[in-house]
């Protein structure tokens, strides 16, 4: 079936250590995202990647990294500068659409999420 | 004020009402998302539209661009369809599918 694993659904951290979040996809598609979600919010853009070997910050990125290497991959590390780092990680990815009478638009898939708690 | 607004941010109904939860955005947009977020946290896309209404099974969304505004009904609902409703636009100025996102409905439906 295709679809995007995320793991591990929860992970419990000690404050000041790094910590890798994991993203596959099997779904072929070039763009894939992270986003963070804290309650009462709306999500927010980590980082997101267009194509392998490329990535761009989004809204919130100080504290995180990441990296592209393959298609099907796109891991995110929350480093101990992330001053608030416990949150609900959410992994997507797009493929385009195109709607007609307006500019292309992509559907966004998302995986199941990890929550992150640091103590 | 945020970009994404939804109203109610909670909402509570019998089984077998019609439901509708309102989005309305302040920046121009590409497309308008519909996403369904259950409790254990995964996210499934329900709808994308730009223009006029989409329909599938028992949920409909509909979208005015000139009012900035769109609608998220649930025809006959049901306890399974208690979820956080999301609304989120995409950002027509990147080439990428960039979103901005409401914080959320909570509907809860009882039996």
């Amino acid at each position: 079936d295709g679809g995007i694993t995320q793991s591990p659904k929860y992970l419990f951290r000690k404050e000041g250590q790094n910590v890798t979040l994991s993203c596959e996809q099997n779904l072929n598609h070039d763009a894939m995202y992270w986003y963070r979600q804290d309650p009462g919010q709306g999500l927010r853009l980590i980082y997101y990647s267009q194509i392998v070997n490329d990535f761009q910050k989004g809204d919130i990125a100080e504290g995180y990294s990441v990296s592209r290497e393959k298609k099907e991959s796109f891991p995110l590390t929350v480093t101990s500068a992330q001053k608030n780092p416990t949150a609900f990680y959410l992994c997507a990815s797009s493929i385009r659409h195109s709607l007609l009478g307006t500019s292309d638009s992509y559907e966004q898939y998302f995986g199941p999420g990890t929550r992150l708690t640091v103590t | 004020k945020n970009e994404v607004e939804q109203s109610p941010q909670n909402l509570t109904a019998q089984e077998g009402e019609f439901i509708t939860i309102n989005c309305s955005y302040s920046v121009g947009i590409s497309a308008l998302h519909w996403l369904q977020q259950h409790p254990g946290g995964g996210i499934v896309s329900l709808f994308m539209l730009s223009s006029g209404k989409k329909k599938h099974g028992r949920l409909i969304a509909t979208i005015n661009i000139q009012e900035k505004h769109s609608s998220l009904h649930i025809t006959a609902s049901h306890p399974r369809d208690s979820a956080v409703y999301i609304c989120a636009v995409s950002d027509p100025n990147k080439n990428t599918d960039k979103l901005i996102f409401g914080t959320g409905t909570r509907l809860q439906v009882f039996p």
